[in-house]
């Protein structure tokens, strides 16, 4: 079975700080795809980023990226330039090739500092 | 915004009563799929459904819950005999493909509907 570990239960930084998340996950699959999720207060959940486990280029979307590494089955998230804005709990997934359940971690509440 | 429609978006019940989550996917979406929250932990999978049709039920209690998605409407979560360990954020997601999420890995998630049990 497919495990996902979010190692922080909570974070604080300032404002424009870098944040790194972190997530570790457990499979036997080789063909994956892994998600980082954000659910602000308003609790709806919006997905950040998506990586594609066969795509060795690290995922990035504007001041989101994530450093990927297979081997370690690590997926971490850094916030560049973090605004008050990205105050949320981050849920990072995994969903395996051609499945349809993605399996969430259990998150990590950031919060962005004035 | 023509996003998921989850309501209520809040619902007490008494122990022993039923409870009815319902959810209208994103337009043009026919993939939908349950999870639930419980305090402090991430979302669990219940239930994946398309139209008339039951996918995949491995996240589903055996009794008292139960899920549809009619040809018509919004599809319809139930919990029967609800108790207290029921109480917790109950969100429902679509997919933007005919094939599920298998394409795309993106689910567009509504707001949740959190159940309170008395």
């Amino acid at each position: 079975a497919q495990t996902v570990t979010q190692s922080q239960p909570e974070m604080s930084v300032q404002e424009a700080e870098t944040v790194t998340l972190s997530c570790t996950y457990d499979t036997s699959e080789n063909n994956y795809y892994l998600f980082w999720y954000k659910q602000p207060p308003s609790r709806q959940m919006i997905l950040v980023i998506r990586q594609e486990a066969y795509k060795q280029q690290n995922a990035t979307e504007n001041r989101f990226s994530v450093n990927f590494q297979k081997a370690a089955k690590s997926f971490s998230l850094k916030i560049s330039d973090s605004q008050l804005g990205d105050t949320a709990m981050y849920f990072c997934a995994f969903m395996k090739h051609r499945d349809d359940k993605i399996i969430f971690g259990k998150g990590t509440r950031l919060h962005i500092l004035p | 915004n023509a996003g998921v429609m989850q309501n209520p978006r809040h619902l007490v019940r008494r122990r022993g009563q039923e409870a009815r989550l319902r959810c209208s996917p994103m337009k043009g979406h026919s993939h939908v799929y349950w999870y639930r929250q419980l305090p402090e932990e991430g979302l669990k999978f219940m239930v994946y459904l398309q139209k008339e049709n039951i996918i995949d039920e491995s996240g589903m209690p055996k009794e008292r819950f139960s899920a549809e998605f009619p040809k018509e409407g919004p599809s319809i979560l139930r919990i029967q005999q609800v108790v207290r360990g029921d109480s917790a954020a109950y969100f429902c997601a679509s997919s933007p493909r005919s094939s599920g999420i298998a394409n795309t890995g993106e689910l567009f998630f509504g707001e949740g509907s959190r159940l309170t049990v008395l």
